[in-house]
């Protein structure tokens, strides 16, 4: 079963413009984490932000937010003021816990395109 | 401060060969985890090592295989190339085994023909 669904393939948004990537998971684990990486095309997962299953409030790091909504299991990417760097692939994970490891599951990504 | 270093970043290897990718993590990362990411997808968990043992292993045959050295670095072994292991396969290193601290590095491309 997926647990990590992201449902839009790609996506455009005008330089200047706020944009939402949609993550939506599935775990029984109360405990857990999300995760979104930004992946340019030299390959180089970077870290954007971290929402922990207990966290109150909604992970924000400069213009990244995440709308965490956990009864829906969903852990929205919000890119406010997109610039022309911006443009690449962005990818949810979900970190899982094994008795001894913990790994990341990812999605299948959106392709971001900024525009002018 | 260097980040992770992957080695070669690029390499084609023809059926039926055998591939050693290599990992040197950040200084003071005692954990280091392999990651396959096929065109077009997410990237999928192979291992993850820490304090030179094998700390978890995700659905991938036997013909894959790591280690890692005294210093932390690591190498990820694969036996009998199959055009399917053609991908980028990308390295992170973090503190402990916790994900959250995790650095990824720009990965190994690897061509299989």
């Amino acid at each position: 079963a997926q647990k990590i669904t992201q449902t839009q393939p790609g996506m455009f948004v005008q330089e200047k413009e706020a944009v939402t990537l949609d993550c939506t998971y599935d775990t029984s684990d109360p405990s857990y984490g999300l995760f979104w990486y930004k992946q340019p095309s030299s390959g180089e997962m970077i870290f954007l932000i971290y929402q922990g299953s207990y966290d109150q409030q909604n992970a924000t790091e400069g213009r990244y937010s995440l709308n965490f909504q956990k009864a829906r299991k969903s852990a929205n990417l919000v890119i406010s003021a997109s610039q022309l760097g911006d443009s690449a692939m962005y990818f949810c994970a979900m970190r899982e816990d094994f008795r001894t490891a913990s790994k990341l599951t990812f999605g299948t990504g959106t392709r971001l395109q900024v525009t002018l | 401060d260097a980040g992770v270093t992957q080695s070669p970043t690029h390499l084609i290897k023809t059926r039926g060969q055998h591939v050693t990718l290599r990992c040197s993590p950040i200084s003071g990362h005692k954990s280091v985890s392999w990651y396959q990411q096929v065109l077009g997808q997410g990237p999928q968990f192979i291992f993850q090592y820490y304090e030179k043992e094998e700390r978890g292993r995700g659905n991938f045959p036997d013909r894959f295989s790591a280690r890692q050295f005294p210093n932390y670095s690591s190498e990820l072994n694969v036996n009998a190339l199959l055009l399917g292991d053609s991908a980028l396969y990308l390295c992170a290193s973090s503190i402990g085994t916790d994900h959250y601290g995790y650095t990824f590095g720009s990965g190994t491309r690897l061509t299989v023909v």
